[in-house]
């Protein structure tokens, strides 16, 4: 069983058109994030929910917005497409919990393509 | 902003240990040491973490010099299976965020 699940795994999609992207994890975790791998490679920290709750919000245009329906799921909604919009999006969940670290796990990443 | 410093990139031939440097000279007392690895075109995968003394687990070792200056990942017995890029992360225990640098490209040939 995947522990964190993305998907699509794919997305190519035309610039202004409006995409989802979900995030499901089975760990059990209060905590989830959506990060951002550019073109070169640097991985960024876009949200972060804790039980449902928005608790990172970096710099990111409101075009994008998360929703998270339980502690489950975190899902990407991403509106009028641009073309720097194209990257690998990472989801990740964590416990908060531990307090010997916050190990986060990542699942495959979804590779969204804007043309 | 990354607070570490590795080298970009390091070959090592396979079945030998690989040791993995790291500065981080502007670590607080209430940070740690993350590593994390991303093998290509999958997502980064937790290795090991410490705040000042030596950790071992069944993937690497993390020797953490006493003034916490500096780190070294060991790979014990690195495998073809190891090339990625290796990140290592200080981070508060409170902080949710991990802040990826550059990385260090480890190469494992035959």
């Amino acid at each position: 069983d995947t522990a964190v699940s993305q998907t699509p795994k794919y997305l190519v999609t035309q610039m202004g058109n409006d995409k989802s992207i979900k995030c499901e994890q089975n760990l059990g975790h209060d905590t989830m994030y959506w990060y951002k791998q550019d073109s070169k490679k640097f991985l960024k920290i876009m949200f972060s929910y804790n039980n449902k709750e928005l608790i990172i919000n970096e710099t990111v245009p409101n075009r994008f917005s998360p929703k998270s329906p339980d502690k489950a799921h975190l899902n990407l909604h991403i509106n009028s497409l641009e073309l720097g919009d194209s990257a690998v999006y990472f989801c990740a969940s964590s416990q908060v919990r531990d307090r010997v670290a916050h190990i986060q796990y990542f699942g495959a990443g979804t590779r969204l393509s804007v043309l | 902003d990354a607070k570490t410093t590795q080298p970009p990139s390091m070959d090592c031939a396979e079945g030998r240990a690989a040791n993995l440097p790291c500065n981080h000279s502007t670590i607080s007392g209430n940070e740690y040491v993350y590593w994390y690895r991303q093998i290509h075109s999958q997502g980064p995968q937790y290795i090991i973490h410490g705040l000042k003394n030596n950790e071992t687990n069944e993937m690497a070792s993390l020797i953490i010099t006493e003034d916490r200056k500096s780190s070294t990942l060991i790979l014990p017995h690195a495998t073809l299976r190891d090339t990625a890029v290796y990140y290592c992360i200080v981070r508060p225990l409170n902080d949710y965020k991990l802040s990826f640098g550059a990385g260090t490209t480890v190469t494992v040939r035959a």
